[in-house]
């Protein structure tokens, strides 16, 4: 069974520093990776995906994630952070077996963002 | 920008009671999901369903969860007899057929006193 490990559960930065959540997956089989974004009292939103092709792939609100597949990992990162982006992060796996959907989560990293 | 919304926001129930969560997937979707969120944990598969049967249930979804698309619009979570270890937040999702993104409403927070 797949499964995804999110090692920071709280991570604090303040304003306009560098962020890089980390992300890893167990699953040796093709699989496609999500970042979702969870405001405080709103529900959760995709930030970015990756099916394919370029390992480094671009969400919204300036947000990249690069997949290594050798690492198995799919780390989520910005250059410089906002405080409205003060948000829990959910990394997400969906291994492509039997046309199987489901979404395996992580635990979730809370970010916070001082101003 | 098409959403996927749920009813009602905040349930509260008394134990043993049935309940009904209701989701109204985007339109044009043909895959429904159920996660549910218990305070502090990961977000959890509960089903799929698609073509209006089960693809894909988590062995959280035991005979007590049902789930029924009773017409073209919504997609509905039934428990049965709740217990306490059923509070949560249950998120309903859907996607389309071709890349298999999810879109998640945002939620339900089920309270089982």
């Amino acid at each position: 069974a797949q499964s995804v490990s999110q090692h920071n559960h709280h991570v604090i930065l303040s304003e306009a520093a560098s962020l890089e959540l980390g992300c890893n997956y167990s699953y040796g089989g093709t699989v496609n990776l999500f970042w979702y974004v969870q405001y405080p009292g709103q529900h959760l939103q995709l930030l970015l995906k990756y099916f394919s092709g370029d390992p480094l792939v671009k969400g919204i609100k300036g947000f990249e994630a690069e997949f290594i597949k050798s690492k198995f990992s799919f780390n989520l990162r910005k250059p410089s952070v906002q405080w409205s982006d003060t948000a829990e992060y959910f990394c997400a796996v969906n291994a492509l077996v039997n046309s199987a959907r489901q979404l395996t989560f992580g635990s979730g990293t809370q970010l916070t963002v001082l101003p | 920008e098409p959403e996927v919304t749920q009813t009602p926001s905040h349930q509260v129930t008394q134990m043993g009671q049935e309940v009904i969560l209701r989701c109204v997937p985007i339109s044009n979707h043909l895959y429904f999901y159920w996660y549910r969120q218990i305070l502090g944990q990961k977000v959890e598969f509960l089903v799929s369903f698609y073509n209006n049967e089960i693809s894909e249930k988590s062995e959280i979804f035991d005979d007590q969860f049902s789930v029924e698309r009773p017409d073209g619009s919504n997609f509905t979570l039934k428990i049965r007899s709740t217990k306490l270890e059923d509070s949560a937040m249950y998120f309903c999702a859907s996607s389309g057929g071709l890349d298999g993104t999810q879109y998640f409403g945002p939620g339900t927070r089920l309270t089982v006193l």
